[in-house]
């Protein structure tokens, strides 16, 4: 069955370095996401991807993040300066548009840590 | 706006016995919704989902049932096993308004003791 992909695995980084979390989405799919799941606490959305272009983002995704779709197959988040309050699980997610109840399927997380 | 509201844990039954986890939920529109469950040290994986009112999702012995009237989409199982320890995300989106991001809950955690 196929699968969304994510890595690494695990990240430690120094507060105020770059990070990018990297996802493969199901081939077929064409909307992507990325959430956040601090450590303990709900997960959040974070941003939308579809067309090229974000389609929708929160209040989380402020001027620090960023995200890329680089290829036909990579899409990518940016931290540009890490701050403390960055360390999180962070999701990838995609699925296909077009049926009621499209269900999103997520990616095994990278878990950031920010020292 | 949207949001999802469950049950605080952690739950703690022993084998066998039968397991509810309450959610309810407000939405500005007609929602699909979703229970997702998350393994320790694992992602999010879809347990299962209804789409329309009355509508019954079922997936390894779960089951969760749209409940428009009562804006609820209560998770049970009969007779839970130790596997089943995880944490439950009840979660929501809305259909055809362009936006596309669950709402999740705060999860539930079930610890299933032998």
């Amino acid at each position: 069955e196929p699968e969304v992909t994510q890595t690494p695995s695990h990240q430690v980084t120094q507060m105020g370095q770059e990070v990018i979390l990297r996802c493969v989405p199901i081939s077929n799919h064409l909307y992507f996401y990325w959430y956040r799941q601090i450590l303990g606490q709900k997960v959040e959305f974070l941003v939308s991807f579809y067309n090229n272009e974000i389609s929708e983002k929160s209040e989380i995704f402020d001027d620090q993040f960023s995200v890329e779709r680089p290829d036909g197959s990579n899409f990518t988040l940016k931290i540009r300066s890490t701050k403390l309050e960055d360390s999180a699980m962070y999701f990838c997610a995609s699925f296909l548009a077009g049926a009621m109840g499209e269900t999103q399927y997520f990616g095994p997380g990278t878990r950031l840590l920010v020292l | 706006g949207d949001s999802v509201t469950q049950m605080e844990g952690p739950v703690t039954l022993s084998e066998e016995a039968f397991l509810t986890i309450n959610c309810t939920y407000t939405a500005t529109g007609y929602p699909s919704l979703f229970w997702y469950v998350q393994y320790p040290g694992e992602g999010l994986q879809l347990l299962l989902k209804a789409t329309k009112a009355d509508d019954k999702g079922s997936n390894k012995g779960f089951e969760a049932t749209y409940r428009k009237e009562t804006t609820s989409f209560h998770l049970e199982k009969g007779s839970v096993q130790v596997s089943d320890s995880a944490v439950y995300f009840c979660a929501l989106y809305i259909p055809d308004t362009g936006r596309r991001a669950l709402t999740f809950g705060s999860g539930t955690r079930l610890q299933v003791q032998p």
